[in-house]
């Protein structure tokens, strides 16, 4: 299963909302997974099954979605959330990831 | 401390070998399936393999299978990979991570190492 992610960058500034989206090229329910990733660290499971937050994420992140398409929004972006955002299929064996995110600083 | 850390990395030429182990702390390891992904410098992440919590199952990315091989040893709470037959295209930060589900069904990797640096290169 192939997770296509959009965009593939973006550019914003503190306290804006930020969409990021994917699709995934066949129905996989809701076994989707969204992870921030820091430069020079590992990803960090911010929300599963498309919409249920991790224990200890900031409530700003959330996550909607089923089926072949999903978003991750961040409600109010802060100094912190600058980092790259992967999505990540779980329906089916292989566990694929989507191309990344990167937000950036305006 | 629930953790996870990975050793073994290092500069290798191709074609030669190089086992990666990963020491997991504060979870009961042998109830958990982990797997190894891995990270081509300033690319995107790329899962590699997987075992069962009892080390009977094993799956592989076509890119490493019939390379790699997943192994576990739950007296140590350790996980390895045994990487054979190295290519350049293997270079990579490599996460071991564990995998956290719900009713049985796999819904996300919970837990990650901080990785550990493989360049294969002459």
């Amino acid at each position: 299963i192939q997770l296509t992610q959009s965009p593939s960058s973006l550019s914003a500034s503190v306290g804006d909302r930020v969409t990021i989206t994917c699709r995934a090229s066949e129905d996989i329910s809701k076994y989707l997974a969204w992870y921030q990733q820091k430069p020079g660290k590992a990803p960090n499971l911010l929300i599963y099954t498309a919409s249920t937050l991790q224990s200890g994420v900031p409530s700003r992140f959330s996550g909607s979605g089923s089926g072949t398409d999903f978003t991750l929004t961040i409600s109010s972006l802060q100094p912190e959330d600058f980092a790259s955002y992967y999505c990540q299929q779980l329906n089916t064996y292989p566990p694929t990831f989507g191309g990344g995110t990167k937000v950036e600083i305006k | 401390q629930v953790q996870l850390v990975e050793s073994g990395g290092g500069v290798v030429q191709p074609g030669r070998s190089l086992r990666l182990s990963c020491v997991a702390s504060g979870f009961t390891f042998s109830s958990y399936g982990m797997h190894w992904v891995r990270q081509a410098p300033g690319k995107g992440l790329e899962w590699a393999a997987v075992i069962s919590y009892d080390g009977s199952k094993e799956l592989y990315a076509d890119s490493v299978k019939g390379r790699f091989t997943i192994s576990r040893d739950n007296s140590k709470n350790t996980l390895y990979l045994q990487m054979n037959t190295l290519r350049a295209e293997d270079t990579a930060v490599y996460f071991c991570a564990k995998v956290y589900s719900i009713r049985r069904a796999v819904v996300a990797f919970d837990i990650w190492g901080q990785g550990t640096m493989v360049t294969v290169s002459s």
